[in-house]
């Protein structure tokens, strides 16, 4: 079965407190993975797109790496304005279709 | 990124009567929309692919009686909840992209509250 799974469903940190989130698939074909962000009550917002195995993208303290069964969002150092939803995708030739994680709920703590 | 605008960001309506919410991309063509609902503590489900000037595809278990979606043109798509039940209550997201396998860019969102 086509699958997303992200892990862990909450994570908490401190201010500063280095951490990663895991999101494994199980598709055939990956054409693309997508990390967004999402905040409360608001529509998800774009981060990065990996596309091979190896790839690795950054963004302020924000890391996302992709193997052939999974991708890593490594956070440095965060910061309380981290505390979101951060959402797993990915683009697939076998249902030509995108499908999302759960997600990772994050909570930075000063 | 992309900026897609979706309208209403919030709305109330009477059981019984219909709604519609807008998705525009604002500096890019769309040629495919994808529409999704989202229920608290959630991710987003799915609810329907559509292309322009095509039929949405819709996934298994969404009536597409119920929900009307049309994509006009490469910048706009609609989604109308016909005849809102209170069960419909929920956050409406729609997104956009262009090409393939680009990624998709997201709506601000819709809250929907059917009295």
């Amino acid at each position: 079965e086509d699958q997303v799974t992200q892990s862990p469903e909450a994570l908490r940190l401190q201010e500063g407190e280095s951490s990663s989130l895991n999101c494994s698939y199980t598709v055939s074909g990956l054409r693309g993975l997508f990390w967004y962000r999402q905040d409360p009550g608001k529509g998800p917002e774009f981060l990065f797109t990996l596309y091979s195995a190896g790839e690795e993208k950054e963004k302020e303290r924000l890391k996302a790496t992709l193997t052939k069964k999974e991708s890593f969002l490594h956070i440095t150092a965060p910061k309380p304005e981290d505390s979101a939803t951060y959402l797993c995708a990915v683009f697939y030739t076998g249902g030509f279709k995108t499908i999302f994680g759960a997600g990772t709920r994050l909570f930075v703590k000063a | 990124g992309a900026v897609v605008s979706q309208h209403p960001s919030r709305v109330i309506c009477k059981s019984g009567t219909s709604v519609k919410i807008e998705c525009r991309s604002l500096d890019f063509q769309a040629t495919t929309m994808f529409w999704y609902r989202q229920f608290p503590k959630q991710s987003l489900m799915l609810m329907a692919t559509s292309n322009e000037g095509s039929k949405a595809t819709y996934e298994q278990g969404v009536e597409k009686d119920k929900f009307l979606i049309n994509h006009a043109s490469l910048t706009l798509s609609t989604l109308t909840v016909t005849s809102a039940h209170p069960e419909d209550s929920s956050f409406y997201i729609c997104s956009a992209k262009s090409g393939r396998v680009s990624e998709a860019f997201f709506g601000q969102g819709t809250r929907l509250t059917v009295v």
